[in-house]
């Protein structure tokens, strides 16, 4: 089964509204990363969280992890055009080969000007 | 300071040729990594290579692929023989330090292959 795997699949909104995205994984990790990738572009990455930390903020990027439950969430407030991109969430394994990052399949996020 | 540089950015082979991917990471990393993203799917790990070694190659298949990362010049990614289904686009990233606590990969533009 697929490590970091994202829903909704695909999620389009109007300008200024919010945009949730959610992941979930099923091993143990070190950290959990999100990177968004326009149509045809490379990725950039967007925001790391660790495993002991729960929110972490940066700009507009709101990001939530809960081990617990082996999920995280991606918020982008005040959402504009340009975000439109696909969002990925990828994460390193706790313990040995803390280089492979694994990816899910991604949100295909539109927003509508 | 340059980010990862990867050419070219579109390659077209016909079945049964070589294809060769080049990936320059950024200035003073000495870790790459290739991944490839087939379509509609996320980027699956293939290769880890440091100066001159092969780290982990799990990822790869084991017929048709090679990766080296010479002292000297770009890392290469080749795969012989190309067949319909390595169509797809290959993405190098690059980090400074890797194993241990958090960093980044810095990732490339990608290579687009088709194969026809």
């Amino acid at each position: 089964s697929q490590q970091g795997e994202e829903d909704p699949q695909a999620l389009s909104i109007q300008e200024g509204e919010n945009a949730t995205m959610n992941c979930s994984y099923k091993t143990s990790i070190n950290n959990l990363q999100w990177y968004r990738q326009n149509s045809g572009r490379g990725l950039v990455h967007l925001i790391l969280i660790r495993s002991n930390e729960r929110e972490k903020h940066s700009g507009r990027l709101r990001v939530t992890l809960d081990t617990s439950k082996k999920s995280s969430s991606l918020l982008i407030t005040a959402s504009r055009a340009a975000d439109t991109a696909s969002y990925f969430c990828a994460t390193f394994p706790s313990g040995g080969s803390n280089y492979k990052l694994t990816f899910g399949k991604g949100t295909l996020l539109t927003v509508n000007p | 300071n340059a980010g990862v540089m990867q050419n070219p950015r579109h390659l077209v082979r016909r079945r049964g040729q070589e294809a060769r991917l080049r990936c320059s990471p950024m200035k003073g990393h000495s870790h790459v990594y290739w991944y490839r993203q087939l379509p509609e799917e996320g980027l699956k790990f293939m290769v880890y290579l440091q100066k001159e070694n092969i780290i982990d190659e799990s990822g790869m298949p084991k017929e048709r692929f090679s990766a080296e990362f010479p002292k000297e010049g770009p890392s290469i990614l080749r795969i012989q023989q190309v067949v319909r289904g390595d169509s797809a686009a290959y993405f190098c990233a690059s980090s400074p330090r890797s194993g241990t606590g958090d960093y980044e990969q810095y990732f490339g533009p990608g290579t687009r292959l088709t194969v026809t």
